[in-house]
């Protein structure tokens, strides 16, 4: 089983809308999490990470972290068709110092205009 | 900008056959990496490296070798490929906890 699991594996979204998609971690040595996008035939990009508790924002981006059920949560409000892209979560265990990312499966996000 | 190149961008090979494929960040980078990405298995870490000279194992090693000669260059090694090993293949390279820069991929198919 993947110590990293996303859901959904696929979600389409009509343009303007909101697309939630979430992560869950099975090892609870992972508690930094970071969200990547990766367009068809490109490397994947850092979206934003989330260390702490709560919400954090960043444009019409926002990722929840809950720590005790170690979910995270990413929102995409007023989506655009360039948000279609393949979504990864990572996550990597505290204070191990080697920086290792544990990548989930992926969610496909299509936004249909 | 952070940027990391990776060559060839496409291979094909011959099973049993010695496949290099390189990378080069000009990030100042102590840490890099290589994944390999498949459907329904997103990224999986195969070698990554503390800096010049170190190799580290990472989740799915068993096939490949890497070879860290400087901070700049990281190149991973499949001395005798199989075709389970066709795939695309990643490089990123990243300080600490912070983010990791990808490259744009090495499609590689052994037949």
């Amino acid at each position: 089983q993947q110590k990293v699991q996303q859901s959904p594996e696929s979600l389409s979204v009509p343009e303007g809308g909101m697309a939630s998609l979430n992560c869950t971690s099975s090892d609870r040595n992972f508690q930094y999490f970071w969200w990547y996008r990766q367009h068809s035939g490109e490397g994947p990009k850092a979206l934003m990470s989330i260390f702490s508790d709560g919400d954090k924002k960043e444009g019409r981006f926002t990722a929840h972290l809950n720590k005790a059920s170690l979910h995270v949560s990413l929102h995409i409000r007023d989506s655009q068709p360039s948000d279609s892209a393949l979504y990864f979560c990572a996550a990597s265990a505290v204070n191990t110092g080697n920086y290792k990312y544990v990548f989930g499966a992926g969610t496909r996000l299509k936004v249909i205009a | 900008e952070a940027a990391v190149t990776q060559s060839p961008r496409n291979k094909v090979a011959v099973t049993g056959g010695k496949v290099t494929l390189s990378c080069n960040q000009t990030n100042n980078h102590n840490n890099m990496y290589w994944y390999r990405q498949d459907t329904g298995h997103g990224l999986r870490l195969i070698h990554y490296s503390y800096g010049a000279g170190s190799t580290e194992k990472g989740d799915i090693p068993d096939g490949y070798k890497a070879s860290r000669p400087s901070q700049e260059n990281f190149s991973l090694i499949l001395e005798l490929a199989t075709p389970s090993q066709t795939s695309v293949y990643f490089c990123a390279s990243g300080e600490s906890s912070y983010e990791q820069y990808f490259g744009p991929g090495t499609r590689l198919t052994v037949l």
